[in-house]
């Protein structure tokens, strides 16, 4: 069954830093992986989606990474924005089926200060 | 031009009433999916249709029944309604139901049960 963790739950950092955020899942047969922005009380915006057969993806400052084969995602912030904070999830489309079911992870987040 | 857009988006009742979350997509999309978002954040499949054909059918208790009237609509009826339904309810849509597709998320239905 797989199972998607992101650590740490919380982070806070000063503005123009370069971060990362973690993501692992335990079923390396992953179809593909999917980077969500939460501002509260809004729903989800996709930022960035990696296919199993790529490694990463690039949006603006936004870069995410996978590697299957350690069960690893990473989403990398370059120069860090107030605007920035919010919560991150990373979501794993299950692949023990065909049916596109996302397995969210508990999301970070994030507070960018200024 | 909104995407995915959900109605209502606050929604109070009483215990032991019935009550419908409307979903509607104008992507184009022929897979729409419902997500439940508990209290501490974490987000959890419920149901998916691909061409209004059942697909994802989570252990759901029987009181939730989603219907699909079209490929563009993915409405969600509560039956019973119980204290531990309050949640925020995400609809989203994806492409052929294909795993490689990105999902789109609407704004989400807050439920509050008193």
């Amino acid at each position: 069954k797989q199972e998607v963790t992101q650590i740490p739950a919380a982070l806070s950092v000063p503005e123009g830093e370069n971060l990362v955020l973690n993501c692992s899942f335990t079923d390396s047969a992953i179809y593909n992986l999917q980077w969500f922005r939460q501002d509260p009380g809004k729903g989800l915006t996709s930022l960035l989606l990696i296919q199993s057969s790529q490694r990463e993806q690039t949006s603006g400052r936004l870069n995410a990474s996978l590697d299957k084969s350690s069960g690893r995602s990473t989403l990398y912030i370059a120069a860090s924005q107030p605007g920035d904070s919010a919560t991150y999830l990373c979501a794993a489309v299950d692949g023990s089926s065909n049916t596109g079911k996302l397995i969210f992870g508990q999301g970070t987040t994030l507070q960018v200060k200024p | 031009d909104t995407a995915v857009s959900q109605t209502p988006k606050y929604l109070v009742t009483q215990m032991g009433n019935d009550k419908s979350i409307k979903c509607e997509q104008n992507l184009g999309h022929d897979t729409m999916y419902w997500y439940k978002q508990d209290s501490k954040k974490f987000l959890k499949i419920m149901f998916s249709y691909n061409n209004k054909e059942l697909i994802i059918n989570e252990t759901v208790p029987n009181r939730f029944s989603p219907k699909s009237p079209d490929k563009a609509h993915l409405n969600l009826h509560i039956n019973s309604l119980e204290l531990g339904d309050s949640a925020v309810y995400f609809c989203a849509s994806s492409q052929a139901g294909q795993r490689i597709n990105e999902q789109f998320f609407g704004p989400g239905t807050r439920l509050t049960v008193l």
